[in-house]
């Protein structure tokens, strides 16, 4: 099915540790998203970017780093893992020719958990 | 500084009630505001959205009830179902032409319908 897909979908690490989490899309959108969510504390942004070479800082970027080499593909970084950083992950993607009441498409997650 | 204050965090509805989720925003330049649905284990889905130049919209069982003067606005669901049980956020965005204002969301609103 077209939409947001999100790998992996679970991950531990151990602090210190880096991994990149990857968000691809097959809708051919112009603007992707990553939000953290964690209990209480709604959505966070955390980098975005509206094209293709582009990204720009969110709410809470320190301690992630983004790429989007390729338009369909929008990459999160985390160099060195902090517990803090346990949460769960949620990329987003939506098409510069659509209204902006055409709502983001989301992916189902990725949950990390940084022991 | 919150810039989506969205209220209960919690609500119990018995089955064939009305579900009342309340959204507050300080940014007077917001001109979106969609409202999302979530299920567990899934990623957000928009449910509906209304601009401030109109006081209320209604799609099926589900109304947005709009305050400009009081940066307000509402979430009601009619005859509510357990298969509404679900958490739910407001968000807001600003650049009506644009589309390309990242959401702003709310920290989430759990509701269960209970028979």
């Amino acid at each position: 099915n077209a939409g947001v897909t999100q790998t992996p979908k679970f991950r531990v690490l151990k602090t210190g540790q880096s991994m990149t989490l990857l968000c691809a899309q097959d809708m051919n959108h112009e603007y992707m998203y990553w939000y953290r969510q964690d209990p209480g504390m709604g959505l966070r942004l955390i980098h975005y970017s509206v094209g293709e070479g582009t990204t720009a800082k969110g709410e809470v970027p320190d301690g992630y780093n983004v790429s989007r080499l390729k338009k369909q593909n929008f990459l999160l970084g985390l160099e060195s893992a902090a517990p803090s950083q346990t949460s769960v992950y949620f990329c987003a993607s939506k098409g510069s020719d659509q209204r902006a009441s055409a709502g983001y498409t989301f992916g189902s997650g990725t949950r990390l958990t940084v022991v | 500084q919150q810039q989506v204050k969205q209220s209960p965090q919690s609500l119990i509805v018995q089955k064939g009630g009305i579900s009342i989720i309340n959204c507050a925003y300080e940014n007077t330049a917001f001109d979106y505001f969609p409202w999302y649905q979530q299920f567990p284990g899934k990623g957000p889905a928009l449910l509906i959205a209304i601009r401030p130049d109109v006081s209320e919209k209604k799609e099926g069982r589900f109304t947005i009830s709009f305050n400009k003067s009081a940066k307000q606005f509402s979430l009601h669901i009619m005859d509510s179902q357990p298969g509404d049980s679900a958490t739910y956020f407001c968000a807001a965005s600003q650049g009506r032409n644009s589309g390309n204002t990242p959401l702003v969301f709310g920290k989430g609103t759990r509701l269960s319908v209970i028979a």
